[in-house]
């Protein structure tokens, strides 16, 4: 199974720059994604990471480290639309796609 | 513009009724899973299907619920009956995954996202 551990909550204002960290557990390992979720709508796929090392898209970057069990997800330039849930995700060994997610953080971005 | 798509988006019912949400995958996508969030559970996976073959369904409480891709355009969640603690919302989410696709030869995707769709919000009373 898996443990995904990633904080609750996390506060920014507006234009600045947040990281969100995930930790996980596995027996098997394929690949870590980052979902974004708004309230009461559904999770938007954001990054995917199955290599060591940051994979940067606009103002979004993910970071992996296998070894350490740790990723995070860089967010640069905030803005309103920013606040949502960040949702880790691990995928299991093998390319069936189950994956497990961990509580989600919630962004707040402020004036 | 392909996306998923769920019906009902809400559904209301009293203790006892059976309930089935139905989900259509992205055309082409093999693999379809059935997610229910809730505030205290968060997203937890019940089942998935590859290539229309149940994968895994440990997720699902058994004794009421029950997940069936009657053909590649088409998978449904049933409980029976439902209780008012399956109150949540339940997300079906397609991809694709690497192999032998019937009709479509070996597939190697660059990337395994699961893309959702909006969700059936269940209310059991």
């Amino acid at each position: 199974g898996q443990n995904i551990d990633q904080p609750t909550e996390m506060t920014a204002t507006e234009g600045a720059i947040v990281q969100i960290n995930c930790t996980y557990q596995t027996s098997g390992f394929n690949g870590l994604f980052w979902y974004q979720q708004h309230a009461g709508e559904a999770p938007t796929f954001l990054s995917y990471n199955v290599l060591d090392g940051l994979e940067e898209k606009g103002r979004f970057s993910s970071f992996l480290s296998r070894s350490k069990g740790y990723s995070y997800l860089l967010l640069k330039e905030l803005q309103m639309k920013d606040s949502a849930s960040y949702l880790c995700a691990v995928r299991d060994s093998g390319s069936w796609g189950k994956l497990q997610f961990g509580a989600g953080t919630q962004v707040v971005v402020t004036p | 513009d392909a996306r998923v798509t769920q019906t009902p988006r809400h559904k209301v019912t009293e203790m006892g009724q059976e309930v089935t949400m139905r989900c259509q995958p992205i055309l082409g996508h093999n693999t379809v899973f059935w997610y229910r969030q809730t505030m205290m559970q968060g997203l937890e996976l019940l089942a998935y299907f590859r290539n229309r073959a149940p994968l895994d369904d440990s997720g699902m409480p058994k004794d009421r619920f029950s997940a069936e891709m009657p053909d590649a355009t088409l998978a449904t969640l049933k409980i029976q009956p439902s209780e008012p603690r399956d109150s949540a919302v339940y997300f079906c989410a397609s991809g694709l995954s690497s192999g032998r696709v019937p009709g479509q030869g070996t597939i190697t995707p660059t990337s395994y996202e699961q893309y959702f769709g909006p969700g059936t919000r269940l209310t059991v009373t």
